[in-house]
């Protein structure tokens, strides 16, 4: 099965300084790559998605890179905000199979006023 | 309407009691699922229904029981829960499965005691 490693657990940065959450996935089937945000007590929000036949998606101050090769994918958020502070997790979702995403163990992202 | 609903929000049980999570869409999606969330970690997944047929079943232990309705509703009953069942459950859906984004409900907060 698929297997999603995601670096760093805790991410603490300044507000307006960039930071970058990165993940590695195992399937080479694996082609949906969702980011979801999820502050205390809510829900998972997707904020960023990007499928395996793009390299990179943006949205304002949020992007996503995508290496198929390499098999890895990354989250940058620029001019961070202490609103950006949560946990965000990656996900993986194979093409084939369950079609299930396999969520990464998600990173704590702290912004300092 | 583009929301997942889950009523309770907060629900509180002893370890005898049977009681029910429901979750509701009304996005025309045909897949629902349902996670349990612990603080700080991803979602771990636990059923998948698509086209109202149980479609994954992550090997959850009998006390917990899905029912699809229909294509909008989803329910957990619960029953002889254990204390390590206390959680966040989420309801997702999505318009089918393989690769479509998920929306998450907003959890219900389950204490059992």
């Amino acid at each position: 099965g698929e297997n999603v490693e995601q670096h760093p657990s805790t991410l603490s940065v300044q507000e307006g300084d960039s930071a970058v959450i990165k993940c590695t996935y195992s399937d080479s089937a694996s082609n949906y790559f969702p980011w979801y945000k999820q502050e205390l007590g809510k829900r998972p929000q997707l904020i960023i998605d990007i499928r395996s036949n793009v390299g990179e998606k943006k949205d304002q101050r949020i992007a996503v890179t995508l290496n198929k090769t390499a098999k890895h994918f990354s989250l940058h958020i620029t001019e961070t905000q202490p609103e950006d502070s949560a946990v965000y997790f990656c996900a993986a979702t194979p093409s084939g199979g369950s079609y299930i995403p396999t969520f990464g163990r998600g990173t704590s992202l702290i912004v300092h006023p | 309407d583009t929301e997942v609903t889950q009523t309770p929000k907060h629900l509180v049980m002893g370890m005898t009691n049977k009681k029910s999570l429901k979750c509701e869409q009304h996005m025309g999606h045909r897949a629902m699922y349902w996670y349990k969330q612990k603080a700080k970690k991803p979602p771990e997944l636990m059923f998948v229904y698509s086209y109202e047929k149980l479609s994954i079943n992550e090997s959850v232990p009998s006390r917990f029981s899905p029912e699809c309705p229909n294509s909008s509703l989803l329910n957990l009953h619960l029953h002889a829960l254990q204390p390590e069942d206390s959680a966040l459950y989420l309801c997702a859906s999505s318009q089918g499965v393989g690769g479509d984004e998920q929306y998450f409900g907003p959890g219900t907060r389950l204490t059992v005691t």
